[in-house]
């Protein structure tokens, strides 16, 4: 069974920063692309951003709203899937969840959406 | 970005109900759509992917239909565990987007 066990979140000053982190088990972690989506407080959902398998290349894509600000990174010897979220902004307060990626390829064309879920962990920005 | 609008924001209904969700992208996605539900306080869970195949352990009274740029999610027989938001979600573009969702109530 796919479980995906978040930790990290908390409460931080804007201009702060802080690391979530998603232990996997359950599946082969090195073989799949992992993503973060958020949602602010009764608000619908939000992708962050994914990361691929490194057999796949081990790119990122991240969301205009926090590119350059929050790096997701993964660690195939610890089965965890982390977000460095750096300059956060009151904006940023939302519930974060990770998630394990499904993929579709046919005829050199890859589709990818969002399949298991963590428990999601709440940030917090505010002065 | 390819926007989607979900219709209606708000449903009404009764245990036995049938309930159709609309779910509009502002282009063509094909096929590339999913819809989650999720309960208070809880994470989404998968329903229905590329538009009408079914999620793992998925109830059968959940089914997805449409494609280009109109999808809906029906629930043939509502049961009271589906009482929920609904998401949809277009991944024809690898910038997911998502819908507002659609929140189910007992009426």
């Amino acid at each position: 069974e796919v479980q995906l066990v978040q930790s990290g979140g908390g409460l931080v000053k804007p201009g702060g920063s802080l690391r979530l982190s998603c232990a996997a088990s359950g599946f082969t972690f090195s073989n799949a692309w992992m993503s973060w989506v958020r949602q602010a407080p009764g608000k619908g959902l939000e992708w962050v951003g994914r990361v691929k398998s490194k057999t796949d290349g081990g790119a990122t894509d991240s969301a205009a709203p926090v590119k350059g600000r929050f790096t997701i990174s993964r660690d195939d010897s610890k089965n965890t899937l982390y977000l460095q979220m750096n300059s956060l902004k009151t904006e940023d307060t939302a519930v974060y969840y990770c998630t394990t990626v499904k993929i579709y390829c046919n005829g050199g064309s890859c589709y990818s959406w969002p399949d298991s879920w963590g428990q999601g962990t709440l940030v917090t920005v505010s002065s | 970005d390819i926007q989607m609008t979900q219709s209606p924001s708000t449903l009404s209904a009764s245990v036995g109900d049938r309930v159709t969700i609309t779910c509009r992208a502002s282009q063509s996605i094909s096929s590339w759509l999913a819809w989650y539900q999720q309960k208070p306080g809880k994470a989404p869970k998968l329903l229905i992917y590329k538009a009408s195949s079914l999620g793992s352990g998925v109830p059968s009274r959940f089914s997805g239909s449409g494609s280009g740029t109109e999808f809906t999610l029906t629930i043939s027989s509502l049961q009271p565990d589906d009482f929920a938001t609904y998401f949809c979600q277009q991944y024809n573009s690898y910038l997911w987007t998502f819908g507002q969702g659609t929140k189910v109530e007992i009426k």
